[in-house]
Order: structure tokens, then C-alpha cells, then sequence
């Protein structure tokens, strides 16, 4: 079956720009998380998400936001970018809470 | 809150040899312990998993022990071969009523030494 996808797979951005990433679950996984990944900070949990409902929040600013389509679809959003928003963007998706996550490959972030 | 440390940082071990990554938690409420696996320019992967009402969890060279007195549990592989390098991450899940989350480990690199 097909694994967590998200597109896309690198972006560059500048300064002040907004920013929006998808992530498409696997086919039956309701639970959608989003994680931020930097060589410093390891794993930071940003939000999580289950049938079109925000469950969960990290401890992120509010320039960092998300929501989730009711066929699981997930995206993140990005406000005003700035340059330590710079990091690789995964999302992870499973049947709830739990159980096992699976990754996608992330989105490679650069803001410049 | 909970708090997950992981060690080593770096791991480097001669191929054959066995390999062992720690990791302790805080929160005596966890009660789910994946391990994930990272190469580079990917996601992470789950490699195996073991629940608070199970000591010990072994798959093929991939092994997990879980001591729960002593809150701390620990990934062991064996006759470690070049695509066993990568980084390896713990977690522990937290469960507070409606917030439900993994707390993850800093992640050790294993380098395996031909």
C-alpha cells in the first residue's frame, strides 16, 4: 500500500513569505501529526490532528497552523517566515493513538 | 512533564559487533515505547515497539528490553551490518487525559565500521 506522502519534497522561501505543506496519510489512518526536524533539536511536535480536529498542539507560535481535510489530508501552514523556521517538515500518520507512526519523507524547508 | 534522554549521541561499532542504545524516561504513566530508525534523506522508520506489560520484544538482529522500575528501556542489535548505520530514536508516550503524545529522544548516529 502506498506509504505517507508529502509534497513537496523542498522549498525555498524567503523571509516574511507564508508557506503551506501537504501530507497525505495512509488509506485508513485518521491521525495526521507534524513534526519539525532540526540537527539541534531533534523531534519537535508541532500539532496533531484526528478526523478534521485539531487534538493536540507543541509548543509552537501561532504563525505556525494546520488543518485536516475529512479524506484525512493534512497541511501546515507557515506565516511570516522567519530564517529558524529553516528545518525538514515530517508528517506522520496512524490508525490513533497508540500505535506505531508512519513517516513520510518530509518537506526540506529553507528560508533565506 | 515527561522528559526522554537517550545515549549515547554517537555510537560507532565494528560490523558483526552488537549495538546498544539507551534511553530512560520520566513519567511512570508511559506506557508505549516505539524505536525508530532515520537514514539520511528520509523519514523515520519503526523499527520495533514494546508495551508496558511486556519485559522484552526481539525481531530477527533487533531486539528492545524494557525495565520498568527502573524507567528506562534499551534497543540492542546484533551482527550489525553497514545498513544498520543510521540515526536511532526512542520515544515514550504520554497520555494526559485528551493530550495524548510521543516525547522522543535526542537520536544516536550508529556508525558501523567496516
Amino acid at each position: 500500500k502506498a506509504g505517507v506522502t508529502q509534497t513537496p519534497r523542498y522549498l525555498i522561501k524567503t523571509r516574511g513569505q507564508q508557506v503551506t505543506l501537504s501530507c497525505s496519510p495512509i488509506s485508513g489512518h485518521r491521525s495526521v501529526s507534524w513534526y519539525q526536524q532540526t540537527p539541534g533539536q531533534g523531534l519537535q511536535f508541532l500539532f496533531e490532528y484526528f478526523s478534521e480536529t485539531q487534538r493536540n498542539k507543541g509548543n509552537f507560535p501561532g504563525r505556525f497552523s494546520g488543518r485536516q481535510f475529512s479524506n484525512s489530508r493534512s497541511e501546515m501552514n507557515v506565516s511570516t517566515l522567519e530564517l529558524g523556521d529553516s528545518a525538514l517538515y515530517l508528517c506522520a500518520s496512524s490508525f490513533g493513538q497508540g500505535n506505531g507512526y508512519t513517516f513520510g519523507s518530509g518537506t526540506r524547508l529553507t528560508v533565506v | 512533564g515527561e522528559n526522554v534522554e537517550q545515549h549515547p549521541s554517537t555510537l560507532s561499532v565494528q560490523e558483526g559487533d552488537s549495538a546498544v542504545i539507551k534511553c530512560t524516561y520520566s513519567d511512570s504513566a508511559s506506557n508505549y515505547f516505539p524505536w525508530y530508525k532515520q537514514e539520511l534523506g528520509k523519514g523515520p522508520q519503526l523499527i520495533i515497539d514494546i508495551r508496558s506489560n511486556v519485559g522484552e520484544k526481539k525481531d530477527q538482529r533487533i531486539a528492545v528490553t524494557l525495565n520498568k522500575t527502573a524507567k528506562h528501556f534499551s534497543l540492542h542489535i546484533t551482527e550489525t551490518q553497514p545498513e544498520d548505520s543510521a540515526v536511532y530514536f526512542c520515544a515514550a508516550s504520554i497520555d494526559y487525559g485528551s493530550n495524548y503524545q510521543l516525547i522522543w529522544g535526542a537520536g544516536t548516529k550508529l556508525i558501523i565500521k567496516p
